[in-house]
């Protein structure tokens, strides 16, 4: 089992901020790495894709990069909105068939 | 539906007793995962199906365990004797599944397992 970590485990946020959190997984074996959000009572959905090293992503308010040769992914959300709140999970996809994921950043915004 | 749907949402169940649970994934995707989420932790790898076959099955942790997808579309996980440790929401994602894992994945909303 790989070990794939997200920090922090939780996060609050004033309405308005910004903010952005980590992913670690193994510089071996990268196939790719995936972000999703799961809102309460509904299903993770896909944000990001990323294969290539130095990849950066952003879909409106939400960015990321991935650095595959140390390791990390950062996630960032720029003037956080109540809506953003939810846990976002990283997928390490390895060249083994297999998605390994973090255990969450849950994060709350406050209006 | 258009989405991957799984069945049922909620099951409550005795302690040695059997279970199924049923994912209906995204028509044409030929890749289907099922993971198991515990309290506190990430999504859990159980078992990956690429068609008919299941393509990795190390996820699976005993031969309580077993899961099948007999036409290559729904999938159903089978737990026998039951614990209260399978106690978790069962997740199931579908994915295009060329064999690259550049592909996101569509994820069901659980089944939320709980064992007396």
């Amino acid at each position: 089992i790989l070990n794939v970590e997200q920090s922090p485990q939780s996060l609050h946020v004033q309405e308005g901020d910004s903010t952005n959190f980590t992913c670690s997984f193994p510089s071996s074996n990268f196939y790719a790495l995936h972000w999703y959000r799961w809102e309460t009572a509904k299903s993770p959905e896909a944000l990001f894709v990323m294969t290539l090293n130095g990849d950066e992503k952003k879909k409106g308010r939400i960015s990321a990069t991935l650095n595959t040769k140390e390791g990390y992914s950062y996630l960032y959300i720029k003037g956080s909105q109540p809506e953003d709140s939810a846990t976002y999970l990283c997928a390490f996809a390895s060249t083994g068939n297999q998605f390994y994921f973090g255990t969450g950043t849950s994060l709350t915004v406050i209006p | 539906g258009a989405g991957v749907s799984q069945t049922p949402s909620n099951k409550v169940t005795e302690k040695g007793k059997y279970v199924e649970l049923r994912c209906d994934p995204i028509s044409g995707h030929t890749a289907l995962y099922w993971y198991r989420q515990s309290l506190g932790q990430g999504p859990e790898f159980l078992i990956y199906f690429q068609g008919t076959g299941a393509a990795d099955d190390s996820g699976l942790p005993n031969d309580r365990f077993f899961a099948v997808r007999p036409e290559g579309s729904v999938s159903t996980l089978k737990i026998q004797r039951t614990e209260r440790g399978d106690s978790a929401v069962y997740l199931c994602a579908s994915s295009l599944g060329t064999g690259s894992h550049s592909g996101e994945l569509f994820f069901g909303e659980g089944s939320r397992l709980t064992v007396l």
